[in-house]
């Protein structure tokens, strides 16, 4: 156990379907990330929250909308998706600041979209 | 552009044997580089490395950061079954402390 959990850990959802991933952090830390996962790439990183201030948006296409309503939990919100973002979704959390930026990783979400 | 690059992609040994997985980076502003094991789901932390030429060990497994070619380099001596997983490799830069992650080596040890 990492101190971050994530839910659901298995998805299968429509084109059409909307579904939200959640992901909990019990480690006191400011920052948490969402990455997608796929076969064979490096990871990629989605959005940033550093003390629930959205710091980074790596030109996700808007089907995908974040949401940290406090420091210790983060959404992904789901919507339209397509075949092609079917990947694990991980979560991440950490200290954020000099030094300090070894993340903690959740368990995945793996989302498959038919 | 900033990027990371692990070598080999995958790799196949047998029990005992010693393997040796490569991280090479390009990134301005380098300030730590992150080996993590991602074995079903969740990838866990296992070495930073901030300083040229300083081993950092944890059993069977060591890491050093050789900043002149820009690159660092994961030891697994004797290896057991337990050590199949994809390696990964991160980089953090000083300019917004995000990390830059390779593609990952598939370790995979054969009784």
């Amino acid at each position: 156990e990492t101190g971050v959990t994530q839910t659901p850990r298995h998805l299968v959802m429509g084109m059409t379907n909307k579904k939200s991933l959640k992901c909990e952090q019990h480690l006191g830390h400011n920052a948490m990330y969402w990455y997608k996962q796929s076969a064979k790439k490096p990871l990629e990183l989605m959005f940033v929250y550093n003390f629930k201030e959205q710091t980074e948006n790596n030109s996700v296409p808007s089907r995908f909308s974040p949401e940290c309503p406090n420091s210790s939990h983060l959404f992904l919100h789901l919507h339209t998706l397509q075949p092609e973002d079917s990947a694990l979704y991980l979560c991440a959390s950490s200290l954020h600041g000099p030094g300090r930026n070894e993340q903690f990783f959740g368990p995945g979400t793996r989302l498959t979209v038919l | 552009e900033d990027k990371v690059v692990q070598s080999p992609l995958s790799l196949v040994v047998h029990e005992g044997d010693t393997v040796t997985l490569n991280c090479s980076y390009e990134v301005t502003n380098f300030r730590s580089l992150l080996w993590y094991k991602q074995e079903k789901k969740a990838p866990t932390f296992l070495f930073m490395l901030t300083s040229s030429g300083i081993e950092k060990k944890s059993g069977r497994l060591s890491s050093i950061l050789d900043k002149k070619e820009l690159s660092s380099i994961l030891n697994i001596t004797a290896t057991q079954t337990g050590d199949s997983a994809i390696y990964l490799c991160a980089v953090e830069a000083d300019s917004n402390y995000q990390l830059i992650w390779g593609a990952g080596t598939k370790l995979i040890i054969k009784p």
